[in-house]
């Protein structure tokens, strides 16, 4: 079966930073998707890796290992509105996006 | 601003009394997708089509139908709703259904079946 990893719950301080992990077992890789998603809104479009290594966009940065099935999402110098569920998607073979069922993370002051 | 539109933000509706949930977009993506999602879980893609192609997922229950009228429009149709609906629906799009295209998301609408 097709299978994705986070961590339901983090918790980290305002300021600082914070490494969101994903793992996955899909069949065959189209690439691998971050999401947010604030409580009761939709999720909107952080990230995308389909090559391996580390893309950097502003405070957050995505990173891939297609060999470990492995991912995660970093976040510097946190803010309180970077409260929120962070979803991992991976797209299979048959170019279905495979949902992981979010981290949220809490930040606290 | 282009966008994915999704109407009523909020739907109660009857237990078995049918209801339809809307989505428009301005976006003009060859694909669009219904998700249902509930609290603290992922979401569960019911449907897409890839223009007027429509592609049911293997799982989605009977109880839900689709209809894509154009481009712009689609809708769901819940036919008896139990109290196991009651989720957030999500609407989204993407310019094509593989390779780098993120999908958009509309902001949803919470069902609330009584």
């Amino acid at each position: 079966g097709q299978n994705i990893d986070q961590p339901t719950e983090m918790t980290a301080t305002e300021g600082a930073i914070v490494q969101i992990n994903c793992t996955y077992q899909t069949s065959g890789f189209n690439g691998l998707f971050w999401y947010q998603q604030h409580a009761g809104e939709a999720p909107t479009f952080l990230s995308y890796n389909v090559l391996d290594g580390l893309e950097e966009k502003g405070r957050f940065s995505s990173f891939l290992s297609r060999s470990k099935g492995y991912s995660y999402l970093l976040l510097k110098e946190l803010q309180m509105k970077d409260s929120a569920s962070y979803l991992c998607a991976v797209m299979d073979s048959n170019y279905q996006l495979i949902w992981g069922a979010g981290t949220k993370l809490i930040i606290k002051p | 601003d282009a966008m994915v539109i999704q109407n009523p933000r909020y739907q109660v509706t009857q237990f078995g009394k049918p209801v339809t949930l809307s989505c428009s977009q301005t976006l003009n993506h060859n694909v669009m997708y219904w998700y249902q999602q509930k609290s603290s879980q992922a979401p569960k893609l019911l449907f897409h089509y890839y223009d007027k192609d429509f592609n049911n997922e293997a799982d989605t229950p009977d109880n839900f139908q689709s209809r894509r009228p154009n481009t712009s429009f689609c809708f769901l149709d819940i036919r008896s709703p139990g109290l196991g609906d009651a989720a957030m629906y999500l609407c989204a799009t993407s310019r094509t259904s593989g390779g780098t295209d993120e999908q958009f998301f509309g902001p949803g609408t919470r069902l609330t079946v009584l």
